[in-house]
């Protein structure tokens, strides 16, 4: 069964761009969690979907956004990007539409020059 | 603010029993302890999880106090591949996901 996968996995961008960045869940998976990892802030929640619904939102501006597709796919755009926003972008699906068994993808690194 | 507490940091000998920690003397009836490990640069992975018995898979061993307000994830025979850190939550079904909060994790260093 292949795992969750994120592309892309490295990239940079510059201030004032944006990014769009896609997670393709466990197959059967409906739900889909986004992360932001920072060395500073740890791991912190972005927001999280369930069957094309976002249910819920962590405390992040509204530049950072998602969407998930009917086959649970999922991206999320970040808009106007600040070097803050440089992280490691983390993906997780579940099969039991809970915040239980989490399994995450190898991350997408997003460098902000 | 995390519902669970870990020592930041531990260490251990290559091929003895790492013992970790985590306090989480908040937890409710109805939620379970998971644990999750992430070597460096990558995305954290799942390890196990438990209500109130002891769980075992081929991973580690997870024991949990009577009164489950702590519990120990046990690796039997660390590795030098186990070096990573490693994050205790709690939840349960209903849990909205921004309440699962990772907290900073012991940093455990297998040595050799």
């Amino acid at each position: 069964k292949a795992g969750v996968t994120q592309t892309p996995r490295y990239l940079i961008k510059t201030r004032g761009q944006q990014v769009t960045l896609s997670c393709s869940p466990i197959s059967g998976h409906r739900s889909v969690s986004w992360y932001q990892q920072t060395p500073g802030q740890g791991l912190q929640f972005l927001f999280e979907y369930f069957s094309e619904t976002q249910r819920n939102k962590g405390n992040f501006p509204g530049r950072f956004s998602g969407r998930q597709f009917s086959n649970s796919r999922s991206e999320m755009n970040v808009s106007t990007l600040e070097l803050g926003d440089s992280a490691l972008y983390l993906c997780a699906s579940s099969a039991t539409g809970g915040p239980g068994e989490l399994f995450f993808g190898e991350g997408s690194r997003l460098t902000v020059l | 603010d995390a519902k669970t507490t870990q020592p930041p940091s531990m260490d251990c000998a290559e091929g003895r029993a790492a013992n970790l920690p985590c306090n989480h003397s908040t937890i409710s009836g109805n939620e379970y302890v998971y644990w999750y490990r992430q070597i460096h640069s990558q995305g954290p992975q799942y390890i196990i999880h438990g209500l109130k018995n002891n769980e075992t898979n081929e991973m580690a061993s997870l024991i949990i106090t009577e009164d489950r307000k702590s519990s120990t994830l046990i690796l039997p025979h660390a590795t030098l591949r186990d070096t990573a850190v490693y994050y205790c939550i709690v939840s349960d079904m209903k849990t909205s996901y921004d309440k699962v909060i990772f907290g900073p994790g012991t940093s455990l260093s297998v040595i050799p």
